[in-house]
């Protein structure tokens, strides 16, 4: 399995507070992304990286900004948490040589609660 | 349509064949994939296929693809308990994002 880890695995919060969600790859996976999965909705791609200090959107982008200064390290930030980011989000990695050019594999996973 | 459609829910009896369709957008596709979520945890790749085939098989698993129609379907044979999963069908599209499906929710009836 791919070494792919997100922090925290839970947290609950308050509406306006901000809140940073980890991911940490110890693959050296060029690709990284974060996804939210509401019922409903399945799943939905809020931001990724293709690389260092780069990013671009996803289809779920609004209230939310990223930031990768490592390759291990994929951050997500709710600048002003909302009741709508309760959500459980999912980051994958991809880019392994050997593989399926596009296969992802993903973390255990993060359930956000805003109150 | 836009989206990759999967219907929610499935129900099959321990034992038998379970068969899990899916209709993807995109002609262009290059890989199509299925990838199994179990309670309480992230997704796995399940298997996938390329586009220039028409069927794959993995032990229980047969996929079959059919272009003309962008539908895409995950055979289970023999289903066992421990098949009882969320399985998403995902398709890879020109910009190069990978699109999933609702997700298709299988119970195993004993």
């Amino acid at each position: 399995d791919a070494g792919i880890t997100q922090s925290p695995r839970h947290k609950v919060t308050e509406t306006g507070t901000p809140v940073t969600l980890r991911c940490h790859q110890t693959e050296n996976h060029r690709y990284m992304y974060w996804y939210r999965q509401d019922p409903g909705h399945g799943l939905r791609l809020i931001h990724y990286s293709y690389g260092v200090k780069d990013t671009d959107k996803g289809e779920v982008s609004d209230g939310y900004s990223v930031s990768r200064s490592k390759t291990e390290d994929f951050l997500l930030t709710l600048e002003s948490a909302t009741s709508s980011q309760t959500s459980v989000y999912f980051c994958a990695i991809s880019g392994l040589a050997g593989g399926p050019s596009d296969e992802q594999f993903f973390g255990p996973g993060t359930r956000l609660t805003v109150l | 349509g836009e989206d990759v459609e999967q219907s929610l829910f499935l129900s099959v009896r321990e034992g038998d064949s379970s068969v899990i369709n899916c209709t993807y957008t995109d002609s262009s596709s290059t890989y199509l994939y299925w990838y199994k979520q179990e309670p309480g945890a992230g997704l796995q790749l399940l298997t996938y296929i390329f586009s220039n085939m028409d069927m794959k098989q993995d032990q229980r698993l047969t996929v079959l693809l059919n272009k003309k129609d962008k539908h895409l379907s995950l055979r289970i044979a023999d289903t066992q308990t421990g098949d009882s999963a969320i399985y998403f069908c995902a398709e890879t599209r020109r910009d190069d994002k990978i699109i999933f499906g609702k997700g298709t929710r299988l119970h195993i009836l004993p």
